[in-house]
């Protein structure tokens, strides 16, 4: 059975930076697409950011220069680096995995919390 | 970047009504559109693809259609277990916007 598996949520200051993974079992991120989504409170999902399988990376407007999607082959893991938080990062972020096409999540994680605030 | 829009933003139904949510893309987006269903505090779950094509193990009451820019999702009989909120997201561009949500609850 696929898992996806968030950790690193935390309470992070304005301006602060802060490292998410995405520990992966039964799904080879090398060889599939692995995104961040995110939801804020009180608001829908929105798109961060995807790692394809050739290396690839995209990011949405919001984050473009902010944060940075990695992958580590030999722990089967996904990092979203976010650096310069700022309050309207503030969001549930959620891992997902995707095996056919890029964009469509077949598998999700439980999600992480980030909070920003001072 | 393409905009995702959805209608309506909420309803409210009961246990056995059909149910429709319309998902319109800002340009044609040729059938590259996802559903996705979220609960609060759970994961999504991917419901359709290719604006049509059900996601294994999903049930046969949730479908899918539409075409270029305009899509819709149906529940055919509306169960218990499906109260709760539907996505729309586009995979044409590599910006995979999601609709802003359309919630469903009990009337």
């Amino acid at each position: 059975e696929v898992q996806l598996v968030e950790s690193g949520g935390d309470l992070i200051q304005p301006g602060g930076s802060l490292r998410l993974s995405c520990a992966a079992s039964d799904f080879t991120v090398n060889n599939n697409y692995i995104s961040w989504v995110r939801q804020a409170p009180r608001k829908g999902l929105e798109w961060v950011s995807i790692i394809y399988s050739n290396g690839r990376t995209y990011y949405a407007d919001s984050v473009k220069g902010r944060f940075t999607i990695s992958r580590d082959s030999s722990k089967n893991m996904v990092s979203l680096q976010m650096n310069s938080l700022r309050a309207d990062d503030t969001a549930v972020y959620y891992c997902a995995g995707g095996e056919t096409v890029a964009g469509i999540s077949n598998y999700w994680g439980q999600g992480t919390l980030v909070a920003v605030s001072s | 970047d393409i905009q995702m829009t959805q209608s309506p933003s909420s309803l409210s139904a009961s246990v056995g009504d059909r149910v429709t949510i319309t998902c319109r893309a800002s340009l044609d987006i040729t059938n590259s559109l996802a559903w996705y269903q979220h609960k609060p505090g759970k994961a999504p779950k991917l419901l359709l693809y290719g604006a049509s094509r059900l996601e294994s193990g999903v049930s046969s009451r949730f479908s899918g259609s539409g075409s270029g820019t305009d899509y819709i999702l149906t529940i055919s009989s509306l169960q218990p277990e499906d109260f709760a909120s539907y996505y729309c997201q586009q995979y044409y561009s590599t910006e995979f916007t999601f609709g802003p949500g359309t919630k469903v609850d009990i009337k």
